[in-house]
């Protein structure tokens, strides 16, 4: 069984550029869920996939957005990057429906000077 | 009420000894309770988790204690070892409006035992 892997793993971008990020969901898993984890912080809700669609957002304004592929993998988008961006970017992918356990992937480090 | 809070913020336990983290949680919609244990520079590892019609669950040195009246749950390690120290996160999840099942986590609690 193949976990959830990310990439890239570090990234550096200066503010206003835009960014894309990689992962690959588990085998047999095909929703896929983004979350930004601040230094010392847990992580937040940005948004989830299933069946190629956002299904639910947090608190996230329109410059983040993302894609889910036929193969259930997902890219995570953000335009016009800020410096409070910088974080750590986790996928978690599950399997169909709810109650389902969310099993993460070991992140992409952004940082955004 | 989205929130999770989570006590205490950092902890320092001797080996073999017992550590106990809590969470609180405002939202009775919630019905799903996951604990993550994540080192530093790793995504957060699923340990445990239980759902709100039990009150407890234990795997190996592990165990959840649920009080749904009271809307608080904790986690117990056992035999606290060096090697688990780790940032221990609470979690709650429901269903969105939209389907998704979104986990709202706790701050996180920094975990050292000491050998």
């Amino acid at each position: 069984e193949t976990g959830v892997t990310q990439s890239p793993t570090h990234l550096i971008k200066t503010r206003g550029q835009q960014v894309t990020l990689r992962c690959s969901s588990q085998s047999g898993h095909n929703t896929v869920s983004w979350y930004q984890q601040a230094l010392g912080q847990g992580p937040q809700f940005i948004f989830q996939y299933y069946r190629e669609e956002e299904n639910g957002r947090g608190n996230f304004p329109p410059r983040f957005s993302g894609l889910q592929f036929p193969n259930y993998s997902s890219e995570l988008n953000v335009n016009a990057l800020e410096l409070d961006d910088s974080a750590l970017y986790l996928c978690a992918s599950s399997m169909e429906g709810g109650y389902n356990e969310q099993f993460f992937g070991p992140g992409t480090r952004l940082t955004v000077l | 009420q989205q929130q999770v809070k989570q006590s205490p913020q950092s902890l320092i336990v001797q080996k073999g000894g017992i550590s106990i983290i809590n969470c609180a949680y405002e939202n009775t919609a919630f019905d799903y309770f996951p604990w993550y244990q994540q080192f530093p520079g790793k995504g957060p590892a699923l340990l445990i988790a239980i759902r709100p019609d039990v009150s407890e669950k234990k795997e190996g040195r592990f165990t959840i204690s649920f009080n749904k009246s009271a809307k608080q749950f904790s986690l117990h390690i056992m035999d606290s070892q060096p090697g688990d120290s780790a940032t221990y996160f609470c979690a709650a999840s429901m269903a969105s409006t939209e389907g998704a099942q979104k986990l709202v986590f706790g701050q996180g609690t920094r975990l050292t035992i000491n050998p």
